[in-house]
């Protein structure tokens, strides 16, 4: 299958500081890519749906302006968790799907971030 | 809209019985579903998915699942389960032309030696 990678794996970081994490589709072009938030032993909740060279669109609830979502290229999206809280301390989940109709995802290994 | 519910947060089964996961959907669309598997701290991995084809879906790993339209079921089986199944597994639904997936809120299937 295709394969979808996350970068970093894990963060650490300080109250106030903004963390990014990159999401990329190694082997094929990924037209639409999704960003889920997985707090601990409970199920994936969808943030944001990005296509490549448009906005984002957010889900009910949560903030754009803290939870920053590029999607430059066929092969790359960004997450940027800005001014970043304790609360937002979560596992990050990031998918990608290209020119298919099967509604089949490809997803990443996830990205833990701790706020201390 | 759309939705799933999987029936038990956890499931114990011994080493080498039978596996039953349950999930039920509710889609005002003929549905695509799906079966995920995650380890721990890792992302998702498809096991199997329907998408309006044959009703009976064999995936990875000796898992197979059944669609069953009367039931708005699509429960995910293992003949016999092997201590490396030991994840939590997700079901989910989406529909066609839309690959935003609604996940359910997970079982966690625990093998006992």
């Amino acid at each position: 299958g295709a394969v979808v990678s996350q970068h970093p794996s894990r963060v650490i970081c300080k109250s106030g500081t903004s963390v990014k994490i990159e999401c990329r589709s190694l082997d094929f072009q990924a037209t639409t890519m999704f960003w889920y938030r997985q707090f601990p032993k409970q199920s994936l909740m969808l943030m944001a749906t990005s296509n490549e060279g448009s906005k984002a669109t957010y889900e009910q609830g949560v903030e754009k302006d803290k939870f920053l979502i590029n999607h430059a290229s066929l092969t790359l999206s960004t997450l940027t968790v800005t001014s970043a809280h304790p609360e937002d301390s979560s596992f990050y989940i990031c998918s990608a799907t290209g020119l298919t109709n099967t509604g089949e995802l490809f997803f990443g290994e996830g990205s833990r971030l701790t706020v201390l | 809209a759309q939705s799933v519910t999987q029936l038990g947060s956890h499931v114990s089964v011994s080493e080498g019985a039978l596996v039953l996961l349950r999930c039920n959907y509710s889609s005002s669309v003929p549905p695509y579903l799906f079966w995920y598997v995650q380890y721990p701290n890792q992302g998702l991995q498809l096991l199997l998915k329907y998408t309006s084809a044959a009703t009976l879906v064999k995936g990875i790993n000796g898992f197979e699942a059944e669609f069953k339209k009367s039931e708005t079921s699509f429960h995910l089986t293992k003949p016999s389960a092997h201590m490396s199944d030991a994840a939590e597994y997700f079901c989910a639904v989406s529909f066609f032309g839309n690959e935003k997936l609604t996940f359910g809120t997970g079982t966690r299937l625990t093998i006992i030696p």
